[in-house]
Formats: structure tokens, sequence, C-alpha cells
């Protein structure tokens, strides 16, 4: 079954300390994208991709990097890790959507990286 | 910009009430609207979505949402909840190219 993991599942740095969240999918999907979850924000773009490099900054992208060199992946790196980083990643894909005003349709999520900077 | 409000924080009900979980959206054009749930530790599962058509959708799990262009409502239902139900709900309205989603709704579900 096509499928979309996350790793690590749990990763504990420290400050200033590069970081890199990997997402692997195997939908084929042309579409990638990044968001955080924190208490009282719900779920916040940080980028997304809509194909092999592409990338495009979401709402919250400052402090956060990625790059698309295949269909299947869409890492996310942060250069210097940050306390305010703390959070829930979740990568999630969708396939592209024609002959329609939208380019996106439904996502399908990973279980999310849970992400602690000390 | 385009926004999604879900006005319920954390709604309490009892196994086997009925259930409205409000979702507001704010989009200038024809709207693709979802409904995600999410267990504790897990990814967002997809319940139900509207593209176009009818506007009252069946999703999984026994629930439905009915969209409301004159009010910029999705609202989420079920007739009878089950302990099981016990989850985050998150609204998510479909831009252009990306999803954008409400805070959340906590339902705590009581025997």
């Amino acid at each position: 079954d096509a499928e979309i993991t996350q790793s690590p599942r749990h990763k504990i740095t420290e400050t200033g300390r590069q970081v890199t969240l990997a997402c692997h999918q195997t939908w084929n999907h042309n579409n990638m994208f990044w968001y955080r979850q924190d208490l009282g924000h719900g779920l916040r773009l940080i980028h997304y991709s809509y194909g092999v490099q592409d990338t495009n900054k979401g709402e919250v992208s400052d402090g956060y990097s990625v790059s698309r060199s295949n269909t299947e992946d869409l890492p996310l790196t942060l250069e210097s890790a940050a306390s305010s980083q703390t959070s829930v990643y979740f990568c999630a894909s969708s396939e592209m959507v024609t002959g329609s005003q939208h380019n996106t349709g439904e996502l399908f999520f990973g279980e999310g990286s849970r992400l602690t900077v000390l | 910009a385009q926004s999604v409000t879900q006005p319920d924080i954390h709604i309490t009900v009892s196994e086997g009430a009925s259930l409205e979980l409000r979702c507001n959206y704010s989009y200038g054009a024809t709207p693709y609207l979802f409904w995600y749930v999410q267990s504790p530790g897990q990814g967002l599962q997809l319940l139900l979505k509207y593209f176009s058509g009818d506007t009252l959708v069946q999703g999984i799990k026994g629930f439905e949402a009915e969209f409301k262009r004159s009010q910029s409502s999705f609202n989420l239902r079920k007739p009878s909840v089950h302990w099981s139900d016990a989850a985050e709900y998150f609204c998510a309205v479909g831009e252009t190219d990306k999803l954008i989603f409400g805070t959340g709704t906590r339902l705590q579900v009581f025997p």
C-alpha cells in the first residue's frame, strides 16, 4: 500500500544545531507539504512543493528550508534550531488537480515528527 | 487572506448524543472544503470533503457535513457519538495551491 513516512518520529536537539526531518511518500504525488502543529494555532504551512526542483514558502517559513530532488522526498531542514521551533511537524502529499482553479486536492499525512529544541 | 475559523476549542458530549462542530471560512471563489480527524499521537485522517455538487456530504465513521454558501459554513455532524470519536477535528479550506487549516476542536466523549 502507498504511504507517507516521516523520520525521526522524535528528536531532541540543542539550540543552534542543524536538524533535518525526512519525508518519503510512495503515492507518486507531485505535491508535498510541511506543516507544524502547535497548541492554539492548528496546522501552519511551512513550505510546499509542486514537483521536482519546485519549492514555495508558506506562512511560517523563516528558519526552515526544503529541497525537492525527486518525486518521493521532501526533507525539511532547520539551519540553526531555535526553541521556538519546538513543535510537531507533519508532512503531507496530494495529487495535482487539473481542470480546476485548485491545484491541490485531498492531503495524505504522515504520522508526524516531534522536535524538541533545548 | 483566506482563513478558517473553528469557534469551539473544546466540546464535551455524552456517548450517544448528537454532535455538531462548527466551521466558517473566508474564501472568494468556490471553495474546496475538508474535515480531518486526529487521534492522539497520530497524523490527520480525512473524514470528508466537498468540491462541488450536493451540499450535504457523507464521510467515513458516520459523519456528514453541509456546505452553506450563504453562511460561509461547513459544519460537521454526527447523529450519535461513540466513545472512539474522541479526538481533535480540523476544518480546512483549499486555496488555489494549498490547504489552510483551522485551529481545531477537541472532542471529549463521556460514557
